[in-house]
């Protein structure tokens, strides 16, 4: 199983500065992995997969980077809408399909 | 628009059963392959299984299988979750998730808004 390891856990923020989120996978999943935004009492929403591609309608303060085992979900700009959990999620050795712990983004 | 509703969640006593539903709309659900993955309360994400176009090939998470069986019917538009033996630890949201469904593009896109089982005595 492909284990993902979610850095930090929480990150504090201001509104407008930069947020820089990482993913670390156990073994190589060349560049098959997911973004997903959670805001609480909310699903998840796919916001970058490919490691590097936004999905429909997603900002472009939004950018994804890394391949194999490093990975890192980078927002800049923070809006308060922002403000969420979010999980990376590998899909390149499954099954099972694995997700990270998460990491809360938090306002400052 | 896309959209999956769930559906089948409540209060179940451990060793109990349910059924989940989720149905879908706005896409031709006979084309994706479809996942659950449900979230403790308070915690992450755990994907518990998945189902090809056909339904002819499934996997499950190891937390599952032999207790979970996981089906379509494509004509209903529909995905369902026979959850059997619950456990205290099954207690969780469940989301139906869609399946980018490629080669190497497994990536969830929607979700549902999920649906709360709980097993308690």
């Amino acid at each position: 199983e492909t284990v993902m390891t979610q850095s930090p856990a929480t990150l504090s923020v201001s509104p407008g500065e930069r947020a820089t989120l990482s993913c670390r996978a156990s073994q190589s999943v060349s560049s098959n992995l997911a973004w997903y935004q959670q805001i609480p009492g909310q699903a998840p929403r796919l916001l970058i997969y490919g490691a590097s591609t936004r999905a429909t309608g997603i900002p472009a303060r939004f950018s994804g980077s890394g391949s194999g085992t490093e990975f890192t979900l980078t927002i800049s700009s923070l809006q308060s809408e922002d403000f969420a959990v979010y999980y990376c999620h590998q899909y390149h050795n499954w099954p099972p399909h694995t997700f990270g712990q998460g990491t809360k983004l938090e306002i400052k | 628009e896309v959209q999956l509703v769930e559906s089948g969640g409540g209060l179940v006593q451990p060793g109990g059963s349910l059924r989940l539903s989720c149905a879908a709309s706005g896409f031709t659900f006979s084309s994706y392959e479809m996942n659950w993955v449900r979230q403790a309360p308070g915690k992450g994400l755990e994907w518990v299984s998945y189902i090809n176009t056909f339904g002819n090939t499934i996997h499950y998470a190891d937390s599952v299988k032999g207790r979970f069986t996981i089906s379509r019917d494509n004509a209903k538009k529909s995905l369902y979750l026979q959850m059997n033996s619950l456990r205290a630890e099954d207690t969780a949201v469940y989301y139906c998730a869609r399946d980018h469904s490629g080669w190497l593009e497994d990536w969830f896109d929607p979700w549902g808004q999920g649906t709360l089982v709980t097993v308690s005595s």
